[in-house]
């Protein structure tokens, strides 16, 4: 079975711009969740959906936001990028919510200049 | 927030060595999980031990819980340089849901 998958694996934006990451789950798995990873915070949990439901959302600002397709597979936008966005954005995908085991992508590494 | 600390932040060992690792956290748990991260990349799921269990072995790897000091460690017997990664310790809070809450990680460096 595929792993799960993450595109792009590295960007590079400016301040005030866009960026949609995106999240392709391991086949049969209904549960996406994303982390962010930075040197100073360390591993910090963004939101959780299943079902093309957010389930849970970690104490992020708003112009962090996701959604999930009928296919399971998953966006996450962030709007206006601050320099302090550049980070790894990690995604994880189980079979369900609060199946215990998650499966992570390799990431993709953001940097905002 | 971060809920674990682990202990020690940092850990150099020679192959062949046990490594042990200590993660300490707040709040009470339905289960504590122990991942393993090299170099940046995605992190692998290594074991989970559940609030009711105290000791659990998968190969190499042994991890305990003592609920009533909320901690854990993890022991990696006989390490191998392929052991060199950075080890977080993430607890799940409630049941019924996938939010993994990390401790920041102890660097295990494993010399040949």
């Amino acid at each position: 079975k595929a792993g799960v998958t993450q595109t792009p694996r590295y960007l590079i934006k400016t301040r005030g711009q866009q960026v949609t990451l995106s999240c392709s789950p391991i086949s049969g798995h209904r549960s996406v969740s994303w982390y962010q990873q930075t040197p100073g915070q360390g591993l910090q949990f963004l939101f959780e959906y299943f079902s093309e439901t957010q389930r849970n959302k970690g104490n992020f600002p708003g112009r962090f936001s996701g959604r999930q397709f009928s296919n399971s597979r998953s966006e996450m936008n962030v709007s206006t990028l601050e320099l302090g966005d550049s980070a790894l954005y990690l995604c994880a995908s189980s079979v369900s919510t609060g199946d215990e085991t998650q499966y992570f992508g390799p990431g993709t590494r953001l940097l905002v200049l | 927030s971060q809920q674990g600390e682990e202990d020690p932040q940092a850990l150099s060992i020679q192959e062949g060595e046990n490594a042990t690792m200590n993660c300490s956290y707040k709040t009470s748990i339905n289960n504590l999980q122990w991942y393993r991260q090299n170099s940046g990349r995605g992190l692998v799921h290594l074991i989970l031990i559940r609030s009711n269990e105290r000791e659990k072995h998968s190969g190499r790897l042994r991890v305990t819980l003592d609920t009533s000091k909320k901690s854990s460690s993890l022991l990696i017997t006989a390490s191998r340089a392929a052991d060199t990664a950075s080890y977080f310790c993430a607890t799940v809070l409630h049941s019924g849901y996938s939010t993994l809450t990390f401790g920041k990680g102890t660097m295990l460096l494993v010399s040949p």
